[in-house]
């Protein structure tokens, strides 16, 4: 059975840093795309970037170069999405999400809820 | 700002059939696949159609996908009371060299 596993919830304040893990299980990790995905308090879904374990091959949304980075294990089929210095308004749900042949997102953590607050 | 673009909400009572529209551009839809999400309150989203029209193992057939040029459509026929969710299109943009997502819809099953 294909299952993403995402880490628990996280508080931070401001300024701080933060790195997060989906972990991958029941198919190869080597071969596919792990992408991330934002979501804010009542908003829509915002893609920041994909990963290739394979090889950590790496694209970002212009919207999130820069602001986040996104990196993986494969040893331990594992993804990451880390900020060097957190601002309240990455307050969010973020979701990993296994991507297919046709760039379909055909499973999907369960979220990681990251609250920056003072 | 969402360069695919959706209506924020639809609605419809039990039994009836509805659709939503995506509408992209050359770039993304005119381009490449068009995919479908659905959101249920509180849970991380589900892939409903993929590949323009075509569906996951599990996803009744009640749900179905088309795509005309640089729009898409999500139709739901005999609606049922836990159809209620959000619905999301999604779709490669050659330009952004990544996925957009639409805005969402809100269905409501009055």
């Amino acid at each position: 059975e294909v299952q993403l596993v995402q880490s628990r919830a996280e508080v931070r304040k401001p300024g701080e840093s933060l790195k997060i893990s989906c972990k991958g299980s029941g198919y190869s990790f080597i071969s596919n795309w792990i992408a991330w995905v934002r979501q804010m308090p009542g908003k829509g879904l915002e893609w920041m970037g994909i990963i290739y374990p394979y090889d950590s091959d790496t694209r970002y949304s212009p919207s999130f170069q820069g602001q986040v980075t996104i990196s993986a294990d494969k040893s331990i089929t594992t993804a990451y999405l880390q900020w060097s210095s957190l601002r309240a308004s990455d307050t969010a749900m973020y979701y990993c999400a296994r991507q297919s042949s046709s760039k379909e997102y055909d499973y999907w953590g369960q979220g990681t809820l990251v609250t920056v607050s003072s | 700002q969402s360069v695919l673009t959706q209506p924020p909400s639809a609605s419809g009572t039990p039994g009836q059939r509805v659709a939503i529209s995506c509408s992209g551009s050359s770039s993304s839809i005119g381009s490449n696949t068009v995919n479908w999400y659905q959101q249920l309150p509180g849970t991380a989203p589900k892939l409903l159609i993929y590949n323009n029209n075509q569906r996951p193992s599990g996803v009744p057939d009640r749900f179905s996908g088309s795509k005309s040029g640089a729009s898409a459509s999500l139709a739901i026929s005999g609606l049922h009371s836990e159809d209620e969710a959000d619905y999301y299109c999604a779709a490669w943009d050659d330009s952004l060299n990544g996925v957009l997502f639409g805005g969402g819809t809100r269905l409501t099953v009055l």
